[in-house]
């Protein structure tokens, strides 16, 4: 059966710090791996990764693909308050979505 | 408009009643996404159209879930003959064309006494 797992499930951390979010999947017929950001009500789209090994970056974030070992890795430097959210992982053949990692940032 | 807009924003239902839960995707947007999210866990896929087309219903959890996109704009989701389980977060998202990257409407939270 298609799985996306997320880890960890949450995480809390202190402005400043780095911090990197797990995803790895089994999925039948690959075609891409999104990274979205779930704050109180509609995900937002961060990253769309296709192929191995080539970052993605937009400004603090970055996200890669390793196709081989199936997994994603979203990071976050220097995080904010802002940062806090839940982060969601999905995989586009049949749009299943992981269970999020929820990210809480303190002041 | 500007983004993807859900009504009604809240809805709370009695079991046994009917809902129906609407969907305005982005103009110009050719697929459009329906999701159920429980709290605490990610979206679940329900149903996929494209224009009209419903190409994929394969997440609906029964026959009680109906959707629809008559004109290939605006989509609704009917839920017949509510039960608890059926209270959750619905979520639309509407793609310019194919599967991503998907723009999400803030959905609507269902409540079933």
């Amino acid at each position: 059966e298609d799985k996306v797992v997320q880890s960890p499930l949450s995480l809390v951390v202190h402005e400043g710090d780095t911090v990197t979010l797990n995803c790895s999947y089994e999925v039948t017929n690959f075609r891409s791996l999104l990274w979205y950001k779930q704050e109180k009500k509609a995900p937002t789209f961060l990253f769309m990764l296709t192929s191995s090994g080539i970052e993605k970056k937009s400004g603090r974030l970055s996200s890669i693909l390793d196709k081989k070992e199936l997994f994603s890795i979203l990071n976050i430097t220097a995080t904010q308050t802002g940062d806090s959210a839940v982060y969601l992982c999905a995989v586009d053949n049949d749009m299943r979505f992981g269970a999020g990692t929820r990210l809480t940032v303190k002041p | 408009g500007a983004g993807v807009s859900q009504s009604p924003r809240y809805k709370v239902a009695k079991r046994g009643q009917d809902v129906a839960l609407r969907c305005d995707p982005i103009s110009g947007h050719v697929s459009l996404f329906w999701y159920q999210q429980a709290l605490g866990q990610g979206p679940e896929f329900l149903t996929y159209f494209q224009n009209e087309a419903q190409l994929d219903k394969s997440g609906l959890p029964s026959d009680r879930f109906f959707a629809e996109r008559p004109e290939g704009s605006v989509s609704t989701l009917k839920i017949q003959r509510t039960q608890q389980e059926d209270s959750a977060v619905y979520l639309c998202a509407s793609s310019r064309t194919g599967h991503q990257p998907q723009h999400f409407g803030d959905g609507t939270r269902l409540s079933i006494l």
